[in-house]
């Protein structure tokens, strides 16, 4: 069945300091999706990729989704403590995109102030 | 606030025994996501609803059932439960008919543990 990886399982940065996640997928997607989840809460919608190549942007964050609609990455720029969390992608394979969402196993953030 | 609740916040209950897990979708939401979330594991989607009907299914144990009521809240059934059923169970809904064709809205989640 189609799985989504990502990597790194854990990240400690320094406060300002850059942040990249990464995920693969080993199918192709009809899109990805971004949440992230706070620690004790719930996830949370951070936004929604379509199209091969899309870069959208929010403010310090930056979401790509690759080429070939198998990856994607999430950058944020100058760290802050309230970026920290857990950020999970997610997303439909290409032939079923109403089909479920599977979860890839999530980036821990944790940022040193 | 997501506007999707959960209840209860927190169940223990001992092996072998059976819990329901409820969820109220927001508002206008015709699909109810179910996930369980692990400390090892990311989010495992086991089951969705749109509408009162069965839309999708992933590795939902035989041991676990759901459905959806007419006012389009859903309940999640858990038996014969064991050890490693304790997790962290989600619901989560939107306004779309299929998982991935929108924005998920969460709830507080129901943290199960089984003694």
């Amino acid at each position: 069945g189609q799985q989504v990886m990502q990597i790194p399982q854990y990240q400690h940065v320094q406060e300002g300091e850059d942040f990249t996640t990464y995920c693969n997928s080993s199918t192709t997607l009809s899109n990805i999706q971004w949440y992230k989840q706070r620690p004790g809460g719930h996830p949370v919608f951070l936004i929604q990729l379509v199209k091969s190549g899309e870069v959208k942007k929010q403010k310090r964050l930056t979401f790509q989704f690759g080429e070939a609609k198998k990856n994607s990455s999430l950058h944020i720029t100058a760290t802050q403590t309230t970026d920290v969390g857990t950020y999970f992608c997610a997303g439909p394979p290409a032939n079923n995109a109403g089909n479920m969402l599977t979860f890839g196993g999530g980036t821990r953030l944790m940022v040193k102030p | 606030d997501s506007g999707v609740t959960q209840t209860p916040k927190h169940l223990i209950t001992a092996t072998g025994q059976r819990v329901t897990l409820r969820c109220s979708p927001r508002s206008g939401d015709l699909s109810v996501y179910w996930y369980q979330q692990s400390l090892d594991q990311g989010l495992q989607f086991l089951i969705q609803y749109y509408n009162g009907e069965e839309r999708a299914k992933g590795n939902i144990l035989e041991r676990f059932s759901a459905q959806q009521f007419p006012d389009l809240h859903s309940e999640l059934n858990l038996s014969s439960l064991e050890l490693g059923d304790s997790a962290l169970y989600f619901c989560a809904s939107s306004l779309s008919t299929g998982a991935g064709t929108g924005e998920q809205f969460f709830g507080p989640g129901t943290r199960l543990t089984v003694l």
